[in-house]
């Protein structure tokens, strides 16, 4: 149980383009998904936390304007890279909670390779 | 901003040998989780730890968080080389964000 999809795996694109990224819970309801980032050799770094049917809430430093957040379901949560630029190219990596409390697990996706080119 | 320091940030040890792998912080955690990393995925839960003190056991890895829910420590025996791979810590709770503030995270490699 509790498995987080997340699609594509890996994604090539140019730059300037936008690219959409889907986290999807398979078996339970996620009340909040959060986005990660992770650059080579370094640790996770929370991007923002987005709660069904709500405007997501974003990290000090990350532009809610080039990485869209839309939570409009229970099991789907999509981050779009508007007008990508090689600086862009990450491991992006969802999770998904039950509920929004500090003690709820957040489970993770398989991540998404993103290269800008 | 709430800072997990992890160390040793690189680790190679031969199989057979323990290791301990450091987690601290000046902030107080709800809890603290532990993590481990495959090369091109997604990281994978371990361990979930909320009472100070408390220590948690799965198979050869010991996980303990400090009495002041501050800092947390993994203890493996024996290493098997298939223990090789990315360990991350991470903490929830921490002033109140809810995401998870992760520690850089220690390479390990169990050489046979």
């Amino acid at each position: 149980g509790a498995v987080v999809s997340q699609h594509p795996s890996w994604v090539i694109c140019k730059s300037g383009t936008s690219v959409k990224i889907e986290c999807r819970s398979l078996d339970f309801q996620a009340t909040t998904m959060f986005w990660y980032r992770q650059f080579p050799k370094q640790s996770l770094m929370l991007m923002a936390t987005s709660n069904e049917g709500s405007k997501a809430t974003y990290e000090q430093g990350v532009e809610k304007d080039k990485f869209l957040i839309n939570h409009a379901s229970l099991t789907l949560s999509t981050l779009t890279v508007t007008s990508a630029h090689p600086e862009d190219s990450s491991f992006y990596i969802c999770s998904a909670s039950h509920g929004a409390g500090v003690t709820d697990t957040q489970y993770f996706g398989p991540g998404t390779r993103l290269t800008v080119l | 901003t709430q800072l997990l320091e992890q160390s040793p940030q690189f680790l190679s040890i031969q199989e057979g040998e323990n290791l301990t792998v450091y987690c601290n912080s000046s902030s107080v955690f709800s809890s603290l989780q532990w993590y481990r990393q495959e090369p091109g995925e997604g990281p994978v839960l371990l361990v979930t730890v909320v009472t100070g003190g408390e220590v948690k056991k799965l198979k050869r890895l010991t996980f303990q968080f400090g009495d002041a829910r501050k800092d947390s420590s993994l203890h493996i025996t024996a290493a098997q080389p298939g223990d090789t791979g990315l360990y991350l810590c991470a903490g929830a709770g921490g002033g109140g964000a809810d995401g998870l503030t992760f520690g850089k995270g220690t390479h390990l490699i169990i050489q046979p």
